[in-house]
């Protein structure tokens, strides 16, 4: 039962153009969601991350919205760099659930084309 | 570099043996947790620990156990080694336990043959 999916297992992106990663999720105890960025033979790296009272959170290039209701949220990058091509992880966490171990989706693999 | 370091980087073993993967948190970081990647699961969350003393469990099979030392670095024992063990293991860490941002270090992967 994965309470966290992203349901694109990859997706192909011009340089300059946004990119837009995407997420769902069942578990309505969740409050506070994290995307990560991965490169192979490295560890995740944290990317930003926001939490249920709000809607949205910016950071530089990076934004990540948050639809409660829909239990959706997605990740904005404007705009795309070749570096930014990597597998992205999104996960969620229930804070104060007595559980902190994040619950991870089983990525997207994003390119950004030249 | 996330300032979380892992040793082995990695380690091919035989079935129903023994190993330990070593963590050292960031510095200042009092949680540690650990997590297996394999090609079919993803992420999954295993064992956390805070300041000495375990904090959460998730997916973690009764073969495998976990400590976290004095100094905050931390072991995951693996034992009884089955094929589907192989994997990647991350350690993460953050500064408190409530807090969910976690930093992740490069990871060991294990070869089970």
């Amino acid at each position: 039962d994965q309470q966290v999916k992203q349901n694109s297992p990859s997706l192909s992106v011009q340089e300059g153009r946004i990119s837009i990663l995407n997420c769902d999720y069942t578990n309505s105890m969740f409050d506070y969601f994290l995307w990560y960025k991965k490169y192979p033979a490295e560890g995740p790296t944290f990317l930003i991350s926001i939490s249920s009272i709000k809607d949205k959170n910016e950071d530089g290039r990076f934004t990540v919205f948050l639809n409660k209701s829909a239990k959706h949220l997605s990740l904005h990058i404007v705009p795309s760099q070749p570096g930014d091509s990597a597998v992205y992880f999104c996960a969620a966490a229930q804070v104060g659930g007595g559980a902190d171990g994040l619950t991870f989706g089983k990525g997207t693999h994003l390119i950004i084309q030249p | 570099d996330s300032g979380v370091t892992q040793t082995p980087k990695h380690l091919i073993t035989a079935t129903g043996q023994r190993v330990t993967l070593r963590c050292s948190p960031r510095s200042g970081d009092l949680s540690v947790y650990w997590y297996q990647q394999s090609l079919d699961q993803g992420l999954q969350f295993l064992i956390q620990y805070y300041n000495g003393e375990e904090r959460a469990k998730g997916n973690i099979l009764e073969r495998f156990s976990a400590q976290q030392f004095p100094d905050l670095h931390s072991e995951l024992n693996l034992s009884s080694l089955e094929l589907g063990d192989s994997a990647l293991y991350f350690c993460a860490s953050s500064r408190t336990s409530g807090n969910n941002e976690q930093f992740f270090g490069p990871g060991t992967r294990l070869t089970v043959l």
